[in-house]
């Protein structure tokens, strides 16, 4: 199957950290990506993670990959407002390496 | 400069209308994409092109023609607009397709 599921809501308070989850179902994917769509703008792709790794991290973000569970999250330290956005992870498969997107997840910070 | 940029950002229509959209990248790349997001959200492929050559294709209505004249131009047109078309159009890029998209602003379709 292609469906990569992430929860539709998350709502954090400014300066908590936030954890959006995602599953995904190809076990032959080999890269696992986040992106951010702020409101009226296209993706902005924030980070990937090779599918033999199982963290990485960058600036205030950290991703883990959890293969056996196909599991995929994306951990921001000291949210921001500015962080309030729609978050999409993907993923890469099939011969011709197309990128399937999740359903993504709005999140939403309070001041 | 824009890297990827979509004409027009806004486009309503009458139902049964032909309508198109243009996609334009000044990053090289070699691979250009159209995806539709739909109210909720959700996004997905509609055609891949490599090079000028069409490499995915998936299940669209006929109504839709891509087009690449060159590499760096990949233009979507919809015959007999339906009130199910509208949807927000993205158009992306990318040189190896593992090192992730770049993304247009997309155009916002309207069928009334």
């Amino acid at each position: 199957g292609e469906d990569v599921e992430q929860s539709l809501f998350l709502s954090v308070r400014e300066g908590d950290s936030s954890v959006i989850n995602c599953t995904y179902t190809d076990s032959s994917s080999t890269y696992l990506y986040w992106y951010k769509q702020e409101p009226g703008a296209g993706l902005q792709l924030l980070t990937y993670i090779f599918s033999n790794m199982d963290m990485k991290q960058d600036q205030r973000l950290t991703v883990l990959l959890n293969k056996k569970d196909k599991h995929l999250s994306l951990r921001i330290a000291d949210t921001q407002t500015g962080d309030s956005a729609i978050y999409f992870c993907a993923e890469i498969s099939g011969g011709y390496q197309k990128v399937t997107f999740g359903t993504g997840t709005k999140l939403q910070v309070i001041p | 400069d824009t890297a990827v940029s979509q004409t027009p950002k806004y486009l309503v229509t009458q139902m049964g209308n032909d309508k198109s959209i243009k996609c334009e990248q000044n990053l090289g790349h070699d691979t250009m994409y159209w995806y539709k997001q739909d109210s909720k959200k959700f996004l997905k492929i509609m055609f891949s092109y490599n090079n000028k050559e069409l490499i995915i294709n998936e299940t669209v209505p006929n109504r839709f023609s891509p087009k690449s004249p060159d590499k760096a131009h990949l233009n979507l047109h919809i015959n007999s607009l339906e009130l199910g078309d509208s949807a927000v159009y993205f158009c992306a890029s990318s040189q190896d397709s593992w090192e992730g998209y770049t993304f247009g602003s997309g155009t916002r379709l309207t069928v009334v």
